[in-house]
């Protein structure tokens, strides 16, 4: 079974800022089946990123993701207002077919 | 535009069934697989079940397998997932998903589901 661990849990940082979230595979990823999620308080979770670089459509370049194997990172340059939520990665594989990692919190300083 | 709109959430006590519906509109509907996640309120996702553009090959997670029935009218651009037995732990919203590449690129707003 391949388990997803994000982190931190949650980060603290302010408008204008840049973070990398981390999300680590316990098995290897093929990375054209990683992808990251934001989801905001009320709302559905909304793609971001797939095939672990690849942004979805109409998402700003300050979005972007990187990695391979087990070790995979989304990093949000100038942070804007809109941008704190929670962010998932979720990989496609065998068993379980899907599964996502617990999120990353991204809270106002 | 994509539009992919859940139904039939609600109160159920445990052992009971209910069925979700997901309507969908603004993409060829049978051209393409999708999918059913669920979360609990406050806390992270969770895969239920998968399907193909036709309907013939369908996937569950194991917390669900044998009590979920995940099904497709394709003539209707509908999808059902029809849960039996439910148990407390099956509440939470769930959302249906067009499927592509491994990935959910168009999310529903999501039904509630409380069994209680």
């Amino acid at each position: 079974e391949i388990v997803l661990t994000q982190s931190p849990g949650t980060l603290s940082v302010s408008p204008g800022e840049s973070v990398t979230l981390s999300c680590r595979a316990s098995q290897s990823v093929d990375s054209k089946y990683l992808a990251w999620y934001q989801q905001k308080p009320g709302q559905a979770p909304r793609l971001l990123i797939h095939a672990a670089s690849n942004r979805a459509t109409g998402l700003p370049d300050r979005f972007s993701g990187r990695g391979s194997g087990t070790d995979f990172t989304l990093t949000i340059s100038r942070l804007e207002p809109e941008d704190f939520a929670m962010y998932y990665c979720q990989q496609y594989g065998n068993s379980p077919r899907y599964s996502f990692g617990q999120g990353t919190k991204l809270e106002f300083k | 535009e994509v539009q992919l709109v859940e139904s039939g959430g609600g109160l159920v006590e445990p052992g009971g069934s209910l069925r979700l519906s997901c309507a969908a509109s603004g993409f060829t509907f049978s051209t393409y697989s999708m999918s059913w996640v669920r979360q609990v309120p406050g806390r992270g996702l969770e895969w239920v079940s998968s399907t193909t553009d036709s309907g013939g090959v369908t996937y569950y997670a194991d917390s669900v397998k044998g009590r979920f029935t995940f099904s497709r009218d394709n003539s209707k651009n509908t999808l059902y997932l029809q849960m039996n037995s439910l148990r407390v732990e099956d509440t939470a919203v769930y959302y249906c998903q067009r499927l592509i590449n491994g990935f959910f690129d168009s999310w529903g707003q999501g039904a509630l589901v409380t069994v209680s």
